[in-house]
């Protein structure tokens, strides 16, 4: 298995665009996590999809993110327009099924590491 | 929500054993993980315990929980230069999917 792929590894951005980052799920796994990574906070809980439903949006910072998950194999997130603040890594981490292998163990993607300028 | 504590920096020379202790809040958590995450790379699981044991040990790694404490550490033995890393201690609570992070140990191991 390729583990969780996330797409683009690393942007550069100018204060005001529009940003995506794509994360591929490991096949089987229904459960789905967005997390934000910075110096000055952690790891944070963006959002969590069960079987590509939102479940849990409370983290999201504010309107300006938006996540999809159009289906079990792709979800997007979406930062419109960017901000400095926005800087961080951001990592996907998906889950298996309940009384599966897997199924008690988040795995991580790489990671997508945005600059916003 | 959940609180997760660890402390921030660990040096520890090469050969030698590392531990590095957490706290934790949700008395009701059930699973506890381990994480490293190397300089721009994404988390790697290391082990995890499940609440209902005291100890687990996987080659040079050994896990043990006190729920009485809530205390949550993880020994390395013969630390290694590639072990030099940040570790995060995770819990997940009472909800069954919200993983709490800690803010991560960095360990530093030197000659």
């Amino acid at each position: 298995d390729a583990g969780v792929i996330q797409s683009p590894r690393h942007e550069v951005t100018e204060m005001g665009q529009e940003v995506t980052l794509r994360c591929k799920p490991i096949s089987g796994h229904n459960s789905l996590f967005w997390y934000r990574q910075t110096m000055m906070r952690g790891l944070e809980l963006l959002i969590y999809f069960n079987n590509n439903v939102p479940i849990d949006d409370s983290g999201m910072p504010e309107d300006r993110f938006s996540a999809k998950m159009p289906n079990a194999s792709f979800s997007t997130l979406k930062i419109q327009p960017s901000e400095p603040r926005d800087s961080a890594v951001y990592f996907c981490a998906s889950r298996g099924l309940a009384g599966r292998p897997g199924a008690n163990v988040l795995t991580f993607g790489a990671g997508s590491r945005l600059t916003v300028l | 929500g959940e609180d997760v504590e660890q402390s921030l920096f660990l040096s520890v020379r090469e050969g030698d054993s590392s531990v590095i202790n957490c706290t934790y809040t949700d008395s009701s958590s059930t699973y506890l993980y381990w994480y490293k995450q190397e300089p721009g790379a994404g988390l790697q699981l290391l082990t995890y315990i499940f609440s209902n044991m005291d100890m687990k040990q996987d080659q040079r790694l050994t896990v043990l929980l006190n729920k009485k404490d809530k205390h949550l550490s993880l020994r390395i033995a013969d630390t290694q230069t590639g072990d030099s890393a940040i570790y995060f201690c995770a819990v997940i609570g009472s909800n069954d999917y919200k993983l709490s992070f800690g803010a991560g140990t960095t360990v530093t191991v030197r000659a």
